[in-house]
């Protein structure tokens, strides 16, 4: 089955830097990345996805990037604000079997 | 606004009691799922609805009963769980039950087993 490694565990930035959150999966056969936003005490949170027909996706200050040959894909947030802060979860599936997640980032983005 | 609704937010319970969680969506969306989330944890799929019909049971414990009585509804069916259950129980629906559509998640329901 599918597994996706995710790192790093925690990611301390100052603000206005940039952070970068990078997970690796094992089947060559997911086609849909997506990564979730989780703040203390709520639910996750769809920020962006990407399909393996595109190699990178933006929206604002978010990014992600996806290498199919390496089996890796990345989440790219610039101009980090302290309300970024949050845990971050990246997930792969092939459609034929469950998402499978990542076991999350937590970002703090400092004053 | 959260698009899934889940009820209770919070429940407390005794490991004798039977309790119900409840989850709503009107999204139109064909499939709904059940998370268990520990804390400082991703989620963790219990169940997976397909068309009101249950098509994945990650190997839960049969104290976890599901059902769904329709398309918008999803329940989650709790009797003489243990400690170690206590977790945030998330629901979600997507589109798409193959999976390769977003899923949306509800707020939870935070559950203490006493």
């Amino acid at each position: 089955g599918e597994n996706v490694e995710q790192h790093p565990s925690t990611l301390s930035v100052q603000e206005g830097d940039s952070a970068v959150i990078k997970c690796t999966y094992s089947d060559s056969a997911s086609n849909y990345f997506p990564w979730y936003k989780q703040e203390l005490g709520k639910r996750p949170q769809l920020i962006i996805d990407i399909r393996s027909n595109v190699g990178e996706k933006k929206d604002q200050r978010i990014a992600v990037t996806l290498n199919k040959t390496a089996k890796h894909f990345s989440l790219h947030i610039t101009e980090t604000q302290p309300e970024d802060s949050a845990v971050y979860f990246c997930a792969a599936t092939s459609g034929n079997t469950p998402l499978v997640f990542g076991k999350g980032t937590r970002l703090s983005v400092i004053a | 606004d959260t698009e899934v609704t889940q009820t209770p937010k919070h429940l407390v319970m005794g490991m004798t009691n039977k309790k119900s969680l409840k989850c709503e969506q009107h999204m139109g969306h064909r499939a709904m799922y059940w998370y268990k989330q520990k804390a400082k944890k991703p989620p963790e799929l219990m169940f997976v609805y397909s068309y009101e019909k249950l098509s994945i049971n990650e190997s839960v414990p049969s104290r976890f009963s599901p059902e769904c009585p329709n398309s918008s509804l999803l329940n989650l069916h709790l009797h003489a769980l243990q400690p170690e259950d206590s977790a945030l129980y998330l629901c979600a629906s997507s589109q798409d039950p193959g999976g390769r559509q977003p899923q949306h998640f509800g707020d939870g329901t935070r559950l203490s087993i006493l």
